[in-house]
C-alpha cells in the first residue's frame, strides 16, 4: 500500500525567508515521488519529481527536494520565498497506471 | 502544445440530478485520470482510462462512472447527485510509460450540488 503524509497543513513565512514543507511516504514498491503546486482556482502543476539517481531534485523556480530513503521523506525546500510562492503544495507518490496518492496538502502563505 | 481542457469550469446541479464532465487530454496522451478534491478529503482518485479501457478504479460508489473515446477524450458521469458530491473534479492527462511518468492537470470543474 502507498500513502503520503504532509505534516503541516499551514505554513506562514515571511518574504525572503527560507521554508521547508515536510512530506513522508509509505510504499511497498519502487518509489516515484512528486511535488505539485496548486494556485487558487487552478489545477495542479508539477513542481519537481524524484525518479532515481541523485537524491536532490531541483525545480526551475528555486525549489528543491531531497529524497531520504532511510527516513522515508521527500521534504520540499526553498532558501528564499517570494509572494508569488503563496499556494497549496501537494506531495504525491505514484502507483500503477496514471494514479497518484496525494498528501492532504500544505498551504504556504508568504507574508510581505 | 495545448494543455488539458476541462469543461465546463463551473456547474450547479440539484440533488438527484445527474451530471457529465468532459476532459480533453494533451494531444498524444492516452491516459486520463479523474480526481475529486474536497476540503475535508483532499485529492481522491476516482478512476483511470487508458486507450478506452478503465485500468484503475478508486473507492467510489457506482454512481461515479466514466468512459474514454477513441480520440482519448474522457467523460465522467455522476448520477443521483448528493450534496456531498460538491467538489472540484480534476482530470489528469499522461503520456504514460510507467509509474515514473508525470501527469498534467486541467483547471478542474467546480461542481456545486444544492
Amino acid at each position: 500500500a502507498q500513502s503520503v503524509t504532509q505534516l503541516d497543513s499551514q505554513v506562514p513565512v515571511f518574504e525572503e525567508a527560507p521554508v521547508e514543507l515536510r512530506c513522508n511516504y509509505s510504499s511497498s514498491v519502487s518509489v516515484y515521488l512528486f511535488w505539485y503546486v496548486q494556485y487558487p482556482n487552478q489545477g495542479l502543476q508539477l513542481l519537481l519529481k524524484y525518479l532515481s539517481g541523485s537524491t536532490l531534485v531541483e525545480s526551475i523556480n528555486g525549489f528543491e527536494a531531497e529524497f531520504n530513503k532511510s527516513q522515508t521523506s521527500f521534504h520540499l525546500r526553498k532558501p528564499s520565498v517570494h509572494i508569488s510562492d503563496t499556494a497549496e503544495y501537494f506531495c504525491a507518490v505514484s502507483s500503477t497506471g496514471n494514479q497518484f496518492y496525494f498528501g492532504t496538502g500544505t498551504s504556504l502563505t508568504v507574508i510581505p | 502544445k495545448a494543455g488539458v481542457t476541462q469543461t465546463p469550469r463551473y456547474l450547479i446541479k440539484t440533488r438527484g440530478q445527474q451530471v457529465t464532465l468532459s476532459c480533453s487530454p494533451i494531444s498524444g496522451h492516452r491516459s486520463v485520470s479523474w480526481y475529486q478534491q474536497t476540503p475535508g478529503q483532499g485529492l481522491q482518485f476516482l478512476f483511470e482510462y487508458f486507450s478506452e479501457t478503465q485500468r484503475n478504479k478508486g473507492n467510489f460508489p457506482g454512481r461515479f462512472s466514466g468512459r474514454q473515446f477513441s480520440n482519448s477524450r474522457s467523460e465522467m458521469n455522476v448520477s443521483t447527485l448528493e450534496l456531498g458530491d460538491s467538489a472540484l473534479y480534476l482530470c489528469a492527462s499522461s503520456g504514460w510509460t510507467g509509474p515514473n511518468t508525470e501527469a498534467f492537470f486541467g483547471q478542474g470543474t467546480r461542481l456545486t450540488v444544492v
